[in-house]
């Protein structure tokens, strides 16, 4: 079955102990991105990666750090959570298609909560 | 910044009733627009891809119409029934890697 992963599902820490959470796809696409969703803000998008061992910054960067290493491997690292990165965290990924047509597949996410 | 907006925030309709609901976004940065439907506890799944100016898709009882020169783009729901709860996203892709998604519309169905 075509899917994304991401684990944990739900994780519940302390500030500053360091975290990764980890997203896979098995449909070999190429672009890969992690978003966060708060309340009335919609999905901002944190980190993307186009391909192997390339990664570009979104919107919502700061406190955050990703590696593309492998195509079908794309986690997420809080080298230090802090409480306002409290929020649903969500990967998608998706086919490199010409033209915009290029529709993304979310994972199930994976709520954090920083005390 | 660039801002892709939604309107309304909510709407609550009952069983049956047709709704539609508005995306705005800067004209001068449209590559493509995408849409997306997020059910309660589940992840966003895609719903119609616009690439052109007057484009219109139909799945069903849901379209969208797209005006990229006046930067909007329209979904429509034909005959609500519960099970179109959920909140529409619109995405907007500025170029081959960039996207930025609106807050969306979050819909409620009343039987």
């Amino acid at each position: 079955e075509a899917q994304v992963t991401q684990n944990p599902r739900y994780l519940i820490t302390v500030t500053g102990k360091k975290l990764t959470v980890t997203c896979s796809q098995n449909m070999n696409h190429e672009y890969m991105s992690w978003y966060r969703q708060d309340p009335g803000l919609g999905l901002r998008q944190i980190y993307y990666s186009m391909n192997v061992e390339v990664t570009d910054k979104g919107d919502v960067p700061e406190g955050y750090k990703v590696s593309r290493k492998e195509k079908r491997n794309f986690p997420l690292i809080l080298e230090s959570p802090s409480p306002n990165q409290t929020s649903l965290y969500f990967c998608a990924s998706s086919p490199w298609l010409a033209g915009g047509q290029d529709t993304q597949y979310f994972g199930p996410g994976t709520r954090l909560t920083v005390l | 910044i660039l801002n892709v907006e939604q309107s309304p925030q909510s709407l609550h309709v009952q069983e049956g009733d047709s709704t539609n609901f508005t995306c705005s976004f800067p004209s001068s940065n449209f590559y493509a627009l995408h849409w997306y439907r997020w059910e309660t506890a589940k992840s966003p799944e895609a719903l119609f891809v616009m690439t052109l100016n007057g484009d219109e898709k139909k799945k069903g009882r849901i379209s969208a119409t797209l005006n990229t020169k006046e930067g909007y783009s329209y979904l429509y729901i034909k005959g609500s029934q519960p099970e179109d709860s959920a909140t529409y996203l619109c995405a907007l892709k500025t170029s081959y890697d960039k996207v930025i998604f609106g807050p969306g519309t979050s819909l409620s169905v009343i039987p």
